[in-house]
Parts: structure tokens; sequence; C-alpha cells
């Protein structure tokens, strides 16, 4: 079935950094992707990662895939406060539909 | 010199009455979509075009008609407006292949 989970919120301090962690349950899934939303705005594509990596590090952003677990992180380092955002990971179906299906996205907060 | 562009940004109208948005890419992406947004932030496909030619019909009711003129613009018309209708509507637009999808600011409805 589709069905991918995110911890609702995460709060961390500026400067530390911060990991947010999805599952997904449709092992079929060619591409994993991380988005970030900001109020009142669309999602923006921040990363994407292929189902036979392991690992992709884009400046302070590095995003983990366990396929076995079927567990994907996103760790951002240096967490600054216009880091403060909804961040959504998502699957793209291997059919063709090229639908994504989301997370329900993780509010992160970053303090002072 | 915008990617994705919606409207109108906000529509608020009454129950019953038929409404229109509108959406166009200049990314020369040959397949967008349609996602609703509700107010707890879970976002899910509604529609997806690729070529002018319907792809997903995401179990959506059948006051939604969406229509794509040519490939660049798909607009989205609800006829008898519900309370229930009420949310951010966003149009994406997306590659093949990773399908990397870019997300248009939204539409949000409000219906009273």
């Amino acid at each position: 079935g589709e069905d991918v989970e995110q911890s609702l919120f995460l709060s961390v301090r500026e400067g530390d950094s911060s990991v947010i962690n999805c599952t997904y349950t449709d092992s079929s899934s060619t591409y994993l992707y991380w988005y970030k939303q900001e109020p009142g705005a669309g999602l923006q594509l921040l990363t994407y990662i292929f189902s036979n990596m392991d690992m992709k590090q884009d400046q302070r952003l590095t995003v983990l895939l366990n396929k076995k677990d079927k567990h994907l992180s996103l760790r951002i380092a240096d967490t600054q406060t216009g880091d403060s955002a909804i961040y959504f990971c998502a699957e793209s179906m291997m059919d063709s539909s090229y639908k994504l299906i989301f997370g329900s996205g993780t509010r992160l907060l970053v303090r002072p | 010199d915008t990617a994705v562009s919606q409207t109108p940004k906000y529509l608020v109208t009454q129950m019953g009455n038929d409404k229109s948005i509108k959406c166009e890419q200049n990314l020369g992406h040959d397949t967008m979509y349609w996602y609703k947004q509700d107010s707890k932030k879970f976002l899910k496909i509604m529609f997806s075009y690729n070529n002018k030619e319907l792809i997903i019909n995401e179990t959506v009711p059948n006051r939604f008609s969406p229509k794509s003129p040519d490939k660049a613009h798909l607009n989205l018309h609800i006829n008898s407006l519900e309370l229930g209708d009420s949310a951010v509507y966003f149009c994406a637009s997306g590659t093949s292949g990773v399908n990397e999808q870019y997300f248009g600011p939204g539409t949000r409805l409000t219906v009273t």
C-alpha cells in the first residue's frame, strides 16, 4: 500500500543539526524526495535520492536511505532560523502515473 | 520568469457557486498535476495530465473537472462548491525520469 509517515514536530537550537525522519511502505519506489514549505508558500524541492543509493549530500543537506527498513532521513547541518518550515518527504510510484505520495510533514522550529 | 504560476492566489466564495483556478508552467514539462492540501497540511494528488492527456484521477468528486488546453496549462474547474472543498490547491509540473515536481504558490479556496 501507499503510506508515508513522519513525526509531526521538531525543535532545535540555531547552529545545531536537525534530523527529520520518514518511513515509507512501497518498496518499489524509485525516487524519494524532500520538499520544504514555508508559511503561505508552495512546496520547494530540496533534494531527492534514487532508491539504489544509500546517501546523498548537497551542501548542508544529507539524505540517508535505508531500503531494508524503508527509512529516509534528512539531516540539516548548522540549522538556521530560515530553515524553519514544514518538511515533506515523498515517494514516487514506479508505475506510469508519476504521482508522488507525500508524508504528513514535519514542522521544524529553529530557536535562536 | 515564474516557473509555475496560479491564479487567483485567494478565492472566497459561497456554497453552490462554480469557480475556476488557472495554472501555467513555462518549464517545458510534459506533465502537470493538481494537489489538495487540507488544514492539517496533508497533501494529496487529485489529477495528473501528460501531454494534455488525463493520467491520474484520484477518487475526486466529479464536481472537479480539470482541463488542459495545451501542455503548458492545466486549469481546475469546480462546480457546486461545498464547505469541505475549502483547502489550498497546488498546481505542479514535473519532469519525466527523475519526476522532479515543481509547485506553484497555491490557491487558498475558502467556501462560506
